[in-house]
């Protein structure tokens, strides 16, 4: 199985900070990879779909980049509602695996 | 719109099986492979296996290969994971989910506790 390394695990940013967060794939993916934010006690939501793509509906202030084995996303000024759980998804092949998730949190 | 909904929260014993139910609509079921994540408490998203609708098709991951079986009804649009020979560490919420590229929707979550 592909393994994904994520980091950093967490972090503490100010509003208006730049963040960013990297994906490592064991071996090549392409572009295949998609970044999700989560919220407790919430599912999942999709920001950015085949590395460097912008899901309908997310700020622009997300954007991804990299193809083959690293992967970065980068949010150019946080907002109060970016504080949550990131995390990577390696679509390339089965079984599908995430990274360990990045946390944001309040400086 | 697209909507996957899951049914309520489990407790069950250690032994015991499972089977969490996810009911889609607003998009036409058999056109999208639907997959099984789950997440234990605190902790991050495992993928569990993926369902093809249309060819009644499964990929589980090895972690799960014996104790998990995906299956769905067309006629309803319901797709299931039915997870046996539970014990403590598969207590976690399970979420189903379809995905192809911008085509992203997630069930809501279904808690199961397993717990003697």
């Amino acid at each position: 199985a592909i393994q994904m390394t994520q980091s950093p695990s967490s972090l503490s940013a100010s509003v208006g900070d730049r963040v960013t967060i990297t994906c490592r794939a064991s071996q090549g993916i392409r572009k295949d990879l998609g970044w999700y934010l989560q919220k407790p006690g919430k599912a999942p939501k999709l920001l950015i779909y085949a590395a460097s793509s912008l899901q309908s509906g997310v700020p622009s202030r997300f954007s991804g980049t990299g193809s083959g084995t690293d992967f970065t996303l980068t949010i150019s000024s946080l907002q109060p509602e970016d504080f949550a759980t990131y995390y990577c998804l390696q679509n390339y092949n089965y079984p599908w695996t995430f990274g360990q998730g990045t946390k944001v949190e309040i400086k | 719109q697209v909507q996957l909904v899951q049914s309520g929260a489990e407790v069950k014993k250690p032994g015991a099986s499972v089977k969490v139910s996810c009911k889609a609509s607003g998009y036409t079921f058999t056109n999208y492979f639907m997959h099984w994540v789950r997440q234990a408490p605190g902790q991050g998203l495992e993928w569990m296996g993926i369902f093809d609708p249309s060819a009644g098709s499964t990929t589980y991951a090895q972690k799960f290969q014996g104790r998990v079986t995906m299956t769905s009804d067309t006629s309803t649009s319901t797709a299931y994971m039915e997870l046996s020979s539970l014990r403590s560490e598969d207590t976690a919420v399970y979420y189903c989910m379809v995905t192809d590229y911008y085509f992203d929707h997630w069930g809501q979550g279904t808690l199961v506790t397993v717990s003697s």
